[in-house]
This record gives C-alpha cells, structure tokens and sequence, in this order.
C-alpha cells in the first residue's frame, strides 16, 4: 500500500513570510494529491490539489509543486497572515484500491505577529 | 446546502460497551469514507463505501469495528466492547464521485472517548 512523509510537524513563521511543507510518497501509481487545512475543532478543507500530468499549480498566495520521479510534493504559502494558523495534511491517491487517499500526519503551522 | 453531519458530535463510554456512530452524507453523493484521527495524528483510513457496497475494509482496525450503509445514504459506524485506545475524533467524508475526481467534504467528526 502507499505511505506517505510528512515534515515538518511543527511550522511558525511570522506574518508575511513564507511557508513550505513537504510530502513524500512511496507507491509510483499514485496519481492524486490533496492538501486539507484543518482549523482548530473544525473539520479538515480542501484547499488545493495537483494530479501526476502537472507539475505545478497555483491559487493566489497557496502553490503546490510535484516531483513525480523523486515522489514528493510540496504546499507553498506565500504572505503568510494568521489566519493561515492551522494543521495541514498531504494526502496520496493509492490507485491500486481504486479510492482510498492516504494522510500525511500533518504540519501544525503558526503564523505569529 | 447541507454538508456532512454526524451524530452524536461527542461520546463518552465505559471500556467494554458497544458504541454507534452516524455519518449523513451529503445528498446524492455515492461515495462515503470514514478515518479515524488521534491526538496529533493524521487522518488513518477505516472503510469506505461505493453505494451501499464496501469495496475496501482494509483499514478497519479490528474485527470489534464494522460499518454498514443503507439506501446509499446514511452510514453507521459499530465499534463493540470499545477499548481505551478507541479514543479518537471519527470523521466522516462523501463524494459525489471516487477519490481523485471528485473532492471529499468532510463532517465535523463524532469525538469518541473510552473510560
């Protein structure tokens, strides 16, 4: 099955700077891959995903890159402000169930004044 | 409109006890997933359902949890004689198709802790 890496635990960067989370993968066939923001007691959001035909892709200040031949993909937050204070999790698409993402552990990120 | 909701949103119980989670997905949507988040963890895959159809079980910790859909819409999650290390957020998703072309909506996850 897939097992995913995710670094680091802990992120805190100050306000307008800019973040970068990793992710690693270990099945070759995976072909899909999310990020989820998760707020503090709140349930887990999509914020951006990327499929193995491209390379990169961007949404305002959220970014994410994908290296299929090394397996790991990144999220970049550029200008980071407070409210991006939350936990985020990387997720894979294991082809071979057909329908199963597996989670990074997730990346607690702080964004401090 | 509506978007995912679980019932109960908290669950306390003795060691030993049986419990029983709701998921209600959002309407039309075929595929409904459950994970399992501890303290600090990531998001650990149980089961999901295609339909009423379970094609992966792989995660389901144990024999003592089980899941059942009905009617292709609501779906309870069993866990019997509930141990100490079932403590855990249990999160529920649905997707108006597969993982991977449709995005999963997540419900605000039933918070299950074992005395």
């Amino acid at each position: 099955g897939e097992n995913v890496e995710q670094h680091p635990s802990t992120l805190s960067v100050q306000e307008g700077d800019s973040a970068v989370i990793k992710c690693t993968y270990s099945d070759s066939a995976s072909n899909y891959f999310p990020w989820y923001k998760q707020e503090l007691g709140k349930r887990p959001q999509l914020i951006i995903d990327i499929r193995s035909n491209v390379g990169e892709k961007k949404d305002q200040r959220i970014a994410v890159t994908l290296n299929k031949t090394a397996k790991h993909f990144s999220l970049h937050i550029t200008e980071t402000q407070p409210e991006d204070s939350a936990v985020y999790f990387c997720a894979a698409l294991y082809t071979g169930t057909a329908s199963k993402l597996t989670f990074g552990t997730g990346t607690r990120l702080q964004v401090t004044l | 409109g509506a978007g995912v909701s679980q019932s109960p949103s908290n669950k306390v119980t003795e060691k030993g006890k049986d419990v029983e989670l709701r998921c209600d997905p959002i309407s039309g949507h075929t595929a409904l997933y459950w994970y399992r988040q501890s303290l600090g963890q990531g998001l650990e895959f149980l089961i999901y359902f295609q339909g009423n159809s379970a094609p992966d079980k792989s995660g389901l910790p144990s024999d003592r949890f089980s899941a059942e859909r009905t009617g292709g819409s609501v779906s309870t999650l069993t866990i019997q004689r509930t141990q100490q290390e079932d403590s855990a957020v249990y999160l529920c998703a649905s997707s108006l198709g597969l993982a991977g072309v449709s995005e999963q909506y997540f419900g605000p996850g039933t918070r299950l802790t074992v005395t």
